[in-house]
């Protein structure tokens, strides 16, 4: 167990919906980031967030959105969604420390139908 | 820019066999190198890493890897493998610590493991 949690585990939606997944960071990690998996892309990354500040962007659509909460968990936002969306969606923590792992949560498999 | 090139996108062995798996990085700088391991459904789960020090890591479940700078490699190898390594493994790398530094991993395509009986 990673001590990451991520919800819903799987999220069935038509296109053109708005979907939110979330994030609950291990215990003492400030940061939070985002990936995307899929079989043709890999794991791409997508956002990090630090403390609730934006760190880093990635490959990360306009149509996709991100925040860090005060209590450190993380939402992802992903609003008119099309066919090409489905994927797993990976949370990842770390305590930002030099060469610091991430470690990443089970997931959020999305289907767009 | 960096990035990490591994090489084959599935990997065969039998059980008891060596396994090597092949990771090459391009970084500008030194850089900090990962394995992970994604098992079916699941997240995925650091086997080792590298950021100093010592070039040759050793990681869980038997697993190792070296840091070699003038090959720009880290390949992750197991003497005997087991049936239960069959797995997609994941190599990855991270820039670090500096005034952007953000954590950040840039991981490989990954290589999926089959352990044949």
């Amino acid at each position: 167990d990673s001590g990451v949690t991520q919800t819903p585990k799987h999220l069935i939606t038509a296109t053109g919906q708005r979907v939110t997944l979330r994030c609950s960071p291990r215990s003492g990690d400030l940061s939070v980031y985002w990936y995307q998996q899929s079989l043709d892309q890999g794991l791409q990354f997508l956002i990090q967030y630090y403390n609730g500040e934006e760190r880093a962007k990635g490959n990360i659509l306009e149509r996709f959105s991100a925040q860090q909460f005060p209590d450190l968990h993380s939402e992802l936002n992903l609003s008119s969604l099309e066919l090409g969306d489905s994927a797993l969606y990976f949370c990842a923590s770390s305590v930002l420390s030099s060469g610091s792992p991430l470690h990443f949560g089970n997931g959020t498999r999305l289907t767009v139908t | 820019a960096q990035s990490v090139t591994q090489l084959g996108s599935h990997v065969s062995v039998s059980e008891g066999a060596l396994v090597l798996l092949r990771c090459n990085y391009s970084s500008s700088v030194p850089p900090y190198l990962f394995w992970y391991v994604q098992y079916p459904n699941q997240g995925l789960q650091l086997l080792l890493k590298y950021t100093t020090g010592a070039t040759l890591v050793k990681g869980i479940n038997g697993f190792e890897a070296e840091f070699k700078k003038s090959e720009t490699s880290f390949h992750l190898t197991k003497p005997s493998a087991h049936m239960s390594d069959a797995a997609e493994y994941f190599c990855a790398v991270s820039v670090p610590n500096g005034s952007g530094n953000t954590g950040k991993l840039i991981f490989g395509q990954g290589t999926t493991l089959q352990v044949k009986p």
